[in-house]
């Protein structure tokens, strides 16, 4: 079962901008992780938060996590061509292993 | 350390057929999963070991389906026999717990004609 939901699922935009994804779940969790997946390629872990962290950043990356709202948005800044690929955000589910949802697809044209 | 190794990384059966995938897990790690990777149904978790012990299998399709880990730096996922709706991308993956970092192998794409 799905236990997280990215929106939106497709995202097309240019070199230079900014790209938001966001992440929905339904059950109380540990911890939030967001992947990344080249074409053809294995994930690749990108960045996790805590339930009781707010926000966290990495390099280019912000992570937003609201437990009241089980939501999470993950924000890429100043976009390149080689972030093209599909993200994914993954919790646990409080204490299980980690459950994926079906990702967003992000295009960066340049 | 060269990571999560999976084998074979391209599979075409024939319906019916045995099929056999393999993983090495990266040293030290004491979790160990696999997930199938469709376009319909995303990546699903199939089973996940623990110190080699099965915790949670409820994602195995069928009985068709199987799974070991005879020890810590190798595990196999079967199907037996094989059905066309098996075709999709198996993802083995590690970690040092159950809810930590994942690091996931190359994946075996499996088509089953």
């Amino acid at each position: 079962s799905q236990q997280g939901e990215e929106d939106p699922q497709a995202l097309s935009i240019q070199e230079g901008e900014n790209a938001t994804m966001n992440c929905s779940y339904k059950t109380s969790i540990n911890n939030l992780q967001w992947y990344r997946q080249n074409s053809g390629r294995g994930l690749v872990h990108l960045i996790l938060i805590r339930s009781n962290e707010r926000e966290k950043h990495s390099g280019r990356l912000r992570v937003t996590l609201d437990t009241s709202k089980k939501s999470s948005s993950l924000l890429i800044t100043a976009s390149r061509a080689a972030d093209t690929a599909s993200y994914f955000c993954a919790t646990d589910g409080g204490g299980t292993a980690l459950i994926f949802g079906k990702g967003t697809t992000l295009s960066v044209s340049s | 350390d060269a990571g999560v190794i999976q084998s074979p990384r391209h599979e075409v059966t024939e319906m019916g057929q045995e099929v056999t995938l393999r993983c090495k897990p990266i040293s030290g790690h004491n979790s160990l999963f696999w997930y199938r990777q469709t376009m319909m149904r995303g990546l699903e978790l199939l089973i996940y070991f623990n110190n080699n012990v099965p915790i949670d299998d409820s994602g195995m399709p069928e009985d068709r389906f199987s799974a070991k880990m005879p020890n810590a730096s190798f595990s196999t996922l079967k199907i037996q026999p094989s059905e066309p709706r098996d075709s999709a991308v198996y993802f083995c993956a590690s970690s040092l717990d159950a809810i930590g970092e994942l690091f996931f192998g190359e994946g075996s794409r499996l088509t089953v004609l």
